[in-house]
Order: C-alpha cells, then structure tokens, then sequence
C-alpha cells in the first residue's frame, strides 16, 4: 500500500521569502514521487518528479524537492516566492500497478502569496 | 497549455440526469484517465483505458461509464446524477500506461442541482 500526507493544508508566505511545502509518503516499494501544481481554474501541471536517480531534483519556475528516504518525505522548495506561484500544490506518489503507473495523489496544499 | 482537452468547460443539471464529458488526448497519447475532485474526497482516479481497452478502475460508481474511441478521444457517462457527484473532472492523457508524466487537461465542472 501507498500512501502520501501533506503536512500543511494552507501556507501563506510573502513575496521574495522562501517557500516550503510538506509531504511524507508510505510505500512498501521504492517509490516515485511528484509534485504537480494547479492553478485556479486549470489542470493539473507536473512541476518535478523523483524516479530513483539523483535525490535532489530540480523543476519547473525554481521549484526542487529533496528525496529523503531516511524521513520518508520528499518537501517541495523554493528560494523566494513570486506572486505567480499562489496555487495548490499536489504530492503525489506513484507505484506500477499490473502493466499501469498507478498515482496516489495528497490532499494538497494552498499556497498564499502576500505582496 | 498540457494538449489534453475536454469538453464542456460547466455543466450544470438536475439530479436523476445523465450527462456525457468528452476528453481528446494528447497527440500520441494512448492511454487515458478519469479523475474526479471533490471537496470531500480529494483526487480519486476513476477509470483508464489504453488503445480503446479498459486497462484499470479506481473509485468508479457503478452510474458511471466511459469508453476510449478508435480516434482515441474518450467519453465519461455519468447517469441517475446526484448532489454528491457534483465536482471537478479531469481528464489526463500518458503516451503509455507506464509513464511517468500523465498531462491533465483543464477540466469540466459538474454542478447537479
């Protein structure tokens, strides 16, 4: 079984400061863990994803999220916020499921940007 | 702009209706998913097909049908509606059942009144 929890359901943060979103995951299986982004009004879009090579991965608009198997979590950064990046932020893990890459999705996080 | 589009955009109708939602993929996807997002459950995957096939079910109500075309687009049919199916659905399109990105389109919003 697999399963993946955002410690935060809302975060709110200023303009230029640091962004930092939680989420541990459980899986029995070497995981692969994703962070998608959506904005109000639209879909989902993939901002990175952690399929078992480096740790440190790097995404789109200077997001990264770090692989931590030791904690079990996989937190989404980001050095200095803009007004853009106010949306909700899915952790997302996956396993392969009978031939299919089954996504089990957290609950999400609302990110607030103030100016 | 992810290619996946759907159709309509709102849907608004009354309980005991049915309703049909229209996905096309990506170019070159073949597979498609169907995810429903609520307020109460979060995101639940649905159904998936692959090249016209039924290839997985998730938390699908037996009111609830889909199929994938040989063009490839897919319909949701959702019948005898209630309150509670109102929500966001969204479609999403791989280029197989193994990939690791899946490319979501903007979603209908189903209202049932």
């Amino acid at each position: 079984a697999q399963s993946v929890t955002q410690l935060d359901s809302h975060v709110s943060v200023s303009e230029g400061t640091p962004v930092l979103l939680r989420c541990n995951y459980s899986s029995s299986y070497s995981p692969s863990l994703f962070w998608y982004v959506q904005h109000p009004n639209k879909g989902l879009q993939l901002l990175l994803k952690y399929t078992s090579a480096a740790t440190l991965v790097k995404g789109i608009n200077g997001f990264e999220a770090e692989f931590k198997k030791s904690e079990t979590s996989f937190h989404l950064t980001k050095p200095s916020a803009h007004m853009s990046d106010a949306a909700e932020y899915f952790c997302v893990v996956s396993r392969m499921d009978t031939g299919r890459r089954a996504l089990t999705f957290g609950s999400g996080t609302r990110l607030q940007v103030q100016p | 702009d992810s290619g996946v589009t759907q159709t309509p955009k709102h849907l608004i109708t009354a309980t005991g209706q049915r309703v049909t939602l229209r996905c096309s993929p990506r170019s070159g996807d073949l597979s498609v998913y169907w995810y429903q997002q609520s307020l109460d459950q979060g995101l639940q995957f649905l159904i998936q097909y692959y090249n016209g096939e039924e290839r997985a079910k998730g938390n699908i109500l037996e009111r609830f049908s889909a199929q994938q075309f040989p063009d490839l687009h897919s319909e949701l049919n959702l019948s005898s509606l209630e309150l509670g199916d109102s929500a966001l659905y969204f479609c999403a399109s791989s280029v197989d059942p193994a990939a690791y990105e899946q490319y979501f389109g903007p979603g209908t919003r189903l209202t049932v009144t």
